[in-house]
């Protein structure tokens, strides 16, 4: 069974730029959710899709947008990147259908400057 | 809205011995989840250990225990004979039954020392 992956590992963009980080979910899994953690700080909800619509919302702008694919694979979008968006992204997967544990991948480490 | 809190930012316990992880949470439902999630320095999240609220028995995973007091919203993890491979930061989650996201602490960072 493939675990949750995440691409790029590793990202260092200018401020204003647009970003695109990806996901794919484990195997048997139709829901994945976004998360930024900050240095130091515990992870911070952005936004979960389910059956390829955003089923709920942190309390992140419209410039935080995401898809996911009929295989059930995400994306994260950023515009307009802030030098506070510098964070290490966790994508999580699960089946809202069957059980509640969540999944995480390694995370994209994403620096603005 | 729900807020998890870890009282204890950093703590150290030596290899072998028992060392226990506070948690507690607010909230008004009464159909959640809590769970234990270890970040080591690799930076990817494990899940340790899960708990549903309707269950009174607490849940153990091999080392990993919980104390899940409900009526004090509080979630303990002790974690028995210690291994070095248990140094990571360890945070605590709540998911709300209706909801999809989970609800994390600011983490505690366990260092298990020889």
């Amino acid at each position: 069974e493939t675990g949750v992956t995440q691409s790029p590992t590793h990202l260092i963009k200018t401020r204003g730029q647009q970003v695109t980080l990806r996901c794919s979910s484990q195997s048997g899994h139709n829901t994945v959710s976004w998360y930024q953690q900050a240095l130091g700080q515990g992870p911070q909800f952005i936004f979960q899709y389910y059956r390829e619509e955003e089923n709920g919302r942190g309390n992140f702008p419209p410039r935080f947008s995401g898809l996911q694919f009929p295989n059930y694979s995400s994306e994260l979008n950023v515009n307009a990147l802030e030098l506070d968006d510098s964070a290490l992204y966790l994508c999580a997967s699960s089946n809202r259908d069957r059980e509640r544990e969540q999944y995480f991948g390694p995370g994209t480490r994403l620096t603005v400057t | 809205a729900q807020t998890v809190t870890q009282s204890q930012p950093e703590m150290s316990v030596q290899e072998a011995e028992t060392v226990t992880l506070s948690c507690t949470y607010d909230t008004s439902e009464s159909n959640y989840y809590l769970f234990w999630y270890k970040q080591p320095p690799s930076r990817q999240m494990i899940l340790v250990i899960r708990q549903e609220a309707y269950k009174q028995q607490n849940a153990t995973e091999n080392r990993f225990s919980v104390n899940f007091q409900k009526a004090a919203k509080s979630f303990s993890l002790k974690i028995s004979d210690s291994q070095l491979g248990d140094t990571a930061m360890y945070f605590c989650a709540f998911l709300e039954g209706r909801q999809g996201n989970l609800i994390f602490g600011k983490g505690t960072k366990l260092s298990v020392k020889p």
